[in-house]
């Protein structure tokens, strides 16, 4: 079946540490995109890329990088720069053109700090 | 940008339909209407959109009002696995980056 692989599910962040968050989509979508949630709260988009080897900040970008070296695979670095990184993380994908397509969702990796 | 305005929650009965509101007075005439909705602990789902006239799929159907100022999107039958947040988002056609703006939503409360 075609879709987005988060992993890991949970995670667990010390002090000064970077953790790095796994995106993998096999559904040949051309652009990818990080989101933050914070509890009760609605979707705010980090970063996205919308082709190989070129990415744009998002709305919050300070405290987290990106690369995009392969089609299939958008990785997320929370660094340690970010002083509030415990939420919840959202990587989607989507076919690249107009607005009216849709974006496809993975199950999200939650991340607290230690 | 143009924003969408949606009730915080609302309740339903299970097996009656919904009529989830959204107002976007602001929208332009190439703004792309979507619903996706979110289960608990999951990444959000999309649902359905639109441009101008009423759609169906499967999931369920959208109301555009003939000014495009406000659309509902009807769950025909509740059931308890639709209890979820549903999101309305504007997505303009010229939007190029495909980005959706994600507004606070409407928790949808379905009782047996």
């Amino acid at each position: 079946d075609g879709g987005i692989t988060q992993s890991p599910k949970y995670l667990f962040r010390k002090e000064g540490q970077n953790v790095t968050l796994s995106c993998e989509q096999n559904l040949n979508h051309d652009a990818m995109y990080w989101y933050r949630q914070d509890p009760g709260q609605g979707l705010r988009l980090i970063y996205y890329s919308q082709i190989v080897n070129d990415f744009q900040k998002g709305d919050i970008a300070e405290g987290y990088s990106v690369s995009r070296e392969k089609k299939e695979s958008f990785p997320l670095t929370v660094t340690s720069a970010q002083k509030n990184p415990t939420a919840f993380y959202l990587c989607a994908s989507t076919v690249q053109g107009t607005g009216g397509q849709p974006q496809h969702f993975g199950d999200g990796t939650r991340l607290s700090i230690l | 940008d143009a924003k969408t305005t949606q009730p915080n929650s609302m309740e339903s009965n299970e097996e009656e339909p919904v009529h989830l509101p959204c107002n976007h007075s602001t929208i332009s005439g190439t703004d792309y209407i979507h619903w996706y909705r979110q289960l608990p602990s999951q990444g959000p789902e999309y649902v359905i959109h639109g441009l101008t006239s009423n759609v169906n799929n499967r999931m369920a159907s959208l109301a555009i009002a003939e000014d495009r100022k406000s659309s509902t999107l009807i769950l025909h039958r509740a059931t308890l696995r639709d209890a979820a947040v549903y999101y309305c988002i504007l997505s303009p056609l010229n939007n190029a980056g495909n980005m959706l703006t994600f507004g606070g939503g409407t928790r949808l409360m379905v009782k047996p």
